[in-house]
């Protein structure tokens, strides 16, 4: 799996859309773009994925570069309950065996009032 | 109506003891997964297992193993517990049929402690 790149900490104000950029570029065609974040004592929990083309669900929105070689996960509101650690991870869903992910450091968000 | 669940929470034991986490998943998943969080932070995947094959991140000591009973469960064993192995453990499951989006639903951790 090809390996990211993202900043150590961002502070985001709350109530602010917070943008958490993610650099991969290395990404092979076949590679999806995953996000996942971990809440301080809990589980990662996924957040959204995508290839090329731009997705938005209830928790964020993800916009990829056109060349792939980056993204960037965007917190349109951000509330404190948001301040986690952000993973931006890239996986080839076709050819990974067992879909394991490979966590890099991450993004510490920090959602100030 | 925890989607996936360990057990236990916390545990704190001995060097050189023998020790068992359980994990149990009620999503109707085919894959799960065991990952360790060091004090540092860092997550990395220990094991992929589904009822094809195991597959084995390869630093993982042979002193770790995992055992399905039945697709619902992975249970992680570990012999001969070191200082080292303290750390948090999480345990995944996913769905890897062909259409699916391969996300993973972790459980809350066993924090580990070895004295």
């Amino acid at each position: 799996d090809a390996k990211t790149t993202q900043p150590t900490s961002m502070d985001c104000a709350e109530g602010r859309a917070a943008n958490l950029p993610c650099n991969h570029s290395t990404i092979s065609g076949n590679e999806y773009v995953y996000w996942y974040r971990q809440i301080h004592s809990q589980g990662p929990q996924y957040i959204i994925h995508g290839l090329k083309n731009n997705e938005t669900n209830e928790m964020a929105s993800l916009i990829i570069t056109e060349d792939r070689k980056s993204s960037t996960l965007i917190l349109p509101h951000a509330t404190l309950r948001d301040t986690a650690v952000y993973y931006c991870i890239v996986r080839d869903n076709n050819n990974n065996a067992g879909n394991m992910l490979t966590f890099g450091g991450g993004t510490r968000l920090m959602v100030k009032p | 109506d925890t989607a996936v669940s360990q057990t236990p929470k916390y545990l704190v034991t001995q060097m050189g003891n023998d020790k068992s986490i359980k994990c149990e998943q009620n999503l109707g998943h085919d894959t799960m997964y065991w990952y360790k969080q060091d004090s540092k932070k860092f997550l990395k995947i220990m094991f992929s297992y589904n009822n094809k094959e195991l597959i084995i991140n390869e630093t993982v000591p042979n002193r770790f193993s995992p055992k399905s009973p039945d697709k619902a469960h992975l249970n992680l064993h570990i012999n001969s517990l070191e200082l080292g192995d303290s750390a948090v453990y999480f345990c995944a499951s996913t769905y890897s049929g062909r259409f699916s989006y391969n996300e993973q639903f972790f459980g809350p951790g066993t924090r580990l402690t070895v004295l």
